[in-house]
């Protein structure tokens, strides 16, 4: 079966350089979520969209942005990157825009500032 | 605001030993409750789900009932086993204006010895 597909699976990047990620749904769902997930730490909500929409925003820094594409792929933006950015970047795809039954996970991609 | 709590890890049990992690949680409303696992290098997965008060989630020999008195939704095994060594999430979804979005706890590293 599709699964949600994340590219790359491993980036890195230098200090103020730009990141781009992507992140591919499970066909026919129409919600995606960010999440960052720290060394050791729980996955952080960053943002969510619904049908190309912005649906929620958590702690996202102002220096990333995110959007939702017409065939439901999204991507997430950052820049100006920091140390601090280093982390696994996960995004998960749902149908309906919610989380009733739990939703599905991209294998994440691991981004390293250096 | 939204918030789950998962016991203190990490865990280390023999082959065939029983499992318990506790997590408890705080939320406005009804939330549907998840346990996800996390093996290493890969993404999030879902384990079990319960979506109102008494339900049991059950899967691959894995139970948590939603208890709604104690706000818990523990995790147990009969026997585990090697291959059940992973992190495990406990998450929520409340729905209302954080629709879909999911709080994990901190997460439990189990290590199972054969």
């Amino acid at each position: 079966a599709a699964g949600v597909i994340q590219s790359p699976r491993h980036l890195i990047k230098e200090k103020r350089e730009t990141a781009t990620l992507k992140c591919y749904p499970i066909p026919r769902h129409d919600t995606v979520y960010w999440y960052q997930q720290g060394p050791g730490q729980d996955p952080q909500f960053l943002i969510s969209f619904y049908e190309k929409m912005q649906s929620d925003k958590g702690s996202i820094p102002d220096r990333f942005s995110a959007q939702q594409f017409s065939d439901y792929h999204s991507e997430l933006n950052m820049s100006s990157l920091e140390l601090g950015d280093s982390a696994l970047y996960f995004c998960a795809s749902s149908l309906g825009g919610d989380s009733f039954y739990g939703y599905t996970f991209g294998s994440g991609t691991r981004l390293t500032v250096v | 605001g939204d918030s789950v709590t998962q016991m203190e890890g990490p865990v280390t049990l023999s082959e065939e030993a029983f499992l318990t992690i506790n997590c408890t949680y705080t939320a406005t409303g009804y939330p549907s409750l998840f346990w996800y696992v996390q093996y290493p290098g890969e993404g999030l997965q879902l384990l079990l789900k319960a979506t109102k008060a008494d339900d049991k989630g059950s899967n691959k020999g894995f139970e948590a009932t939603y208890r709604k008195e104690t706000t818990s939704f523990h995790l147990e095994k009969g026997s585990v086993q090697v291959s059940d060594s992973a992190v495990y999430f406990c998450a929520l979804s409340s729905g209302g204006t954080s629709y879909g979005k999911l709080t994990f706890g901190q997460g439990t590293i189990l290590t199972v010895h054969p």
